[in-house]
């Protein structure tokens, strides 16, 4: 069975701190594709971030950063330099390589971020 | 481009009472067309997922049932709400005739509340 674990319910910071946010993922499957999604306080989710399990090469998209260690079976997400806009939910998510049905996600973490 | 919608994005109901909530989606065909629930403070529950019209598969036993009229419409119903079925709903999509990637595009989401 896929399971994705977010062991952080909720971390505060203070803008301009680092923070990482941890998922750790099982999955029986050989190839599988992992997510990073971002809830605004609106609700809707946006899509951060997808990385197919060939690919282990961390990942820079401006503030945020991507670890990807296949062998500890984890895709930590990091924030450089908060900002307050970055305060929403995050969520990491494990599909499979077939139709959606597959697509797990881990239960969030809350990230606040204060001025 | 392509969009999706759902409505309406508040509804308030008492227990025993239908619901409809309507999905669209522009801009695109065949989509594979997903339903998931989020109840308060926790992750995201697959509902019901469709490949195609008059297909769909039920993830979750429960009260609710769903349908694919039309090839970019996707409805969620029941026919007696309960005060569990309270919760934020969202709509999701992905390409369905390129391998699927997982890279679903959620709605605004429905916030239904069941008094």
């Amino acid at each position: 069975a896929q399971k994705v674990t977010q062991a952080q319910t909720e971390i505060s910071v203070v803008e301009k701190e680092d923070v990482t946010l941890d998922c750790v993922y099982e999955t029986r499957d050989t190839t599988y594709y992992l997510f990073w999604y971002k809830q605004p306080p609106s609700g809707e989710l946006v899509f951060l971030i997808r990385r197919n399990s060939f690919d282990e090469q961390n990942e820079i998209s401006g503030r945020y950063s991507w670890n990807f260690q296949k062998s500890t079976s984890s895709f930590n997400f990091t924030i450089t330099a908060s900002q307050v806009v970055d305060s929403a939910v995050y969520f990491c998510a494990l599909s499979g390589f077939n139709y959606g049905q597959n697509f797990v996600f881990g239960p969030g973490t809350r990230l606040s971020v204060l001025p | 481009s392509q969009t999706i919608h759902q409505w309406p994005a508040t509804l308030v109901q008492p227990v025993g009472s239908p619901l409809s909530l309507e999905c669209t989606v522009e801009g695109t065909s065949n989509p594979n067309l997903y339903w998931y629930r989020q109840a308060a403070g926790r992750g995201l529950q697959l509902l019901f997922y469709s490949v195609g019209i008059g297909q769909i598969s039920s993830e979750v036993p429960q009260n609710l049932s769903a349908s694919r009229p039309q090839d970019r419409q996707f409805i969620l119903s029941s026919k007696k709400l309960l005060l569990s079925d309270s919760g934020f709903y969202l709509c999701a999509w992905e390409p369905g005739l390129k391998a699927p990637t997982g890279e679903l595009f959620f709605g605004e989401g429905s916030r239904l509340t069941v008094l």
